[in-house]
């Protein structure tokens, strides 16, 4: 079942603007990821933001994680066109023996204008 | 750095017909997972391996089975395709049972006419 749920489906920004997309989820999580999809190829991974963290950051990208809320939003600071995809968050479900599975979101649609 | 390979980008295929599509990671990873991708709906799981001959139903296992030999192999098979079977599917793995970070092949882009 899609336990994520994001949001803006889709999000238009010109170049050099920052973009920010939001999480949420239904149940206690172990960790959050967001991934990023090219269009027409796999998933990548960008970040992990465990449970007992508010905030992480990586390069350009930074993620908050606000588990009282159920929800997460990942943030990309002076985006580039070549930042133009897909971004997903998903979820592994606290407690119980997931095997690593995650729930993912729909995804946000990311169109970044040179 | 970790490689996921499937043996095809795209495929068509009649339907009633026997499909096979292959999984190939490198790295020695416990977990292997098949996804199907649909407008809409996000990622589904179809099925997971947490070690050789090992299976676990996703959320959508109606219709496919899967098979795991060997350690970096996983087959997804759909014994009669059909129509709504038309989809991309993403092979996935991650390194141990408790390891959440999953790394995707390329898809595999199938129509079933």
């Amino acid at each position: 079942s899609q336990q994520g749920e994001e949001d803006p489906q889709a999000l238009s920004i010109q170049e050099g603007e920052n973009a920010t997309m939001n999480c949420s989820y239904k149940t206690s999580i172990n960790n959050l990821q967001w991934y990023r999809q090219n269009s027409g190829r796999g998933l990548v991974h960008l970040i992990l933001i465990r449970s007992n963290e508010r905030e992480k950051h990586s390069g350009r990208l930074r993620v908050t994680l606000d588990t009282s809320k159920k929800s997460s939003s990942l943030l990309i600071t002076a985006s580039r066109a070549a930042d133009t995809a897909s971004y997903f968050c998903a979820t592994t479900n606290a407690g119980g023996t997931s095997y690593g599975k995650l729930t993912f979101g729909q995804g946000t649609i990311l169109t970044v204008h040179p | 750095d970790v490689k996921v390979t499937q043996s095809s980008r795209y495929l068509v295929k009649r339907t009633g017909e026997k499909v096979f599509l292959e999984c190939v990671q490198d790295m020695d990873h416990e977990n292997m997972f098949w996804y199907r991708q649909d407008p809409g709906l996000g990622l589904r799981l179809i099925y997971f391996s947490y070690d050789v001959k090992m299976k676990e139903k996703g959320d959508i296992p109606e219709g496919y089975s899967v098979s795991r030999e060997k350690k970096e192999r996983f087959s997804l098979i759909l014994e009669s395709a059909s129509t709504n079977q038309t989809s991309m599917y993403l092979c996935a793995s991650s390194l141990a049972r408790r390891e959440e970070t999953q790394y995707f092949g390329p898809g595999t882009r199938l129509l079933v006419l």
